[in-house]
């Protein structure tokens, strides 16, 4: 297995403009995770899925944040307009629920809005 | 909801030495203690955890206790190494249950040569 793939892997824009960032969780994994690292407030839970379905979004930040996850296989987080202040890195992160929580993070997307 | 607190928040100490992390939470319910590693510019990652049917569990240079009574739990990494220097993140959870994971603020570790 190829892990949690997440894309793209660096994504620079203007303040302003949608961003929309994607991630692939591992084959068979039911749970998926987003979250936020940035420096001052570390890493941050914005929400999370079981099975395709939102369970707490309570991290989202505002409502400029937005997640879907269609299918078993994909999600996105969209952000729409961005600001300076959404710049960080975002991990996308699955896991199987008869595990003990472990989760497997993909190796992030360095969003710089300008 | 759980809270996790985790000190210190930077640690230097020579190769060869010893390194502790600790951490306290809040809720007696979690039962669920991960430890990851994320070195520069890479991603989390699970290097050891314990659950609380244990007290302690150690793989080669590192090991974790737990006190349930206390609410607290430690990373000990022996005879450290420059590839040990990473930010290192501990964790809570309740097996099963629907709720996430609640890291701590993460512990800059930097193993000096």
């Amino acid at each position: 297995d190829a892990g949690v793939i997440q894309s793209p892997r660096h994504e620079v824009t203007e303040m302003g403009q949608e961003v929309t960032l994607r991630c692939k969780p591992i084959s068979g994994h039911d749970y998926l995770f987003w979250y936020r690292q940035t420096m001052m407030r570390g890493l941050e839970l914005l929400i999370y899925f079981n099975n395709n379905v939102p369970i707490d979004d309570s991290g989202m930040p505002e409502d400029r944040f937005s997640a879907k996850m269609p299918n078993a296989s994909f999600s996105t987080l969209k952000i729409q307009p961005s600001e300076p202040r959404d710049s960080a890195v975002y991990f996308c992160a699955s896991s199987f629920r008869l595990a003990y929580n472990e989760q497997f993070f993909g190796p992030g997307t360095r969003l710089t809005v300008l | 909801g759980e809270n996790v607190e985790q000190h210190p928040s930077t640690l230097s100490v020579q190769e060869g030495d010893s390194a502790v992390i600790k951490c306290t939470y809040s809720d007696s319910a979690s039962n669920y203690f991960p430890w990851y590693k994320q070195e520069l510019g890479k991603r989390p990652q699970l290097i050891i955890d314990i659950r609380s049917n244990v007290g302690e569990k150690k793989d080669q240079r590192i090991a974790v206790t737990l006190n349930k009574t206390a609410k607290h739990f430690s990373l000990h990494i022996t005879e450290t190494q420059p590839e040990d220097s990473a930010v290192y993140f501990c964790a809570a959870s309740i097996r099963g249950s629907a709720r996430q994971l609640t890291f701590g603020s993460g512990t800059q570790l930097t193993v000096l040569p």
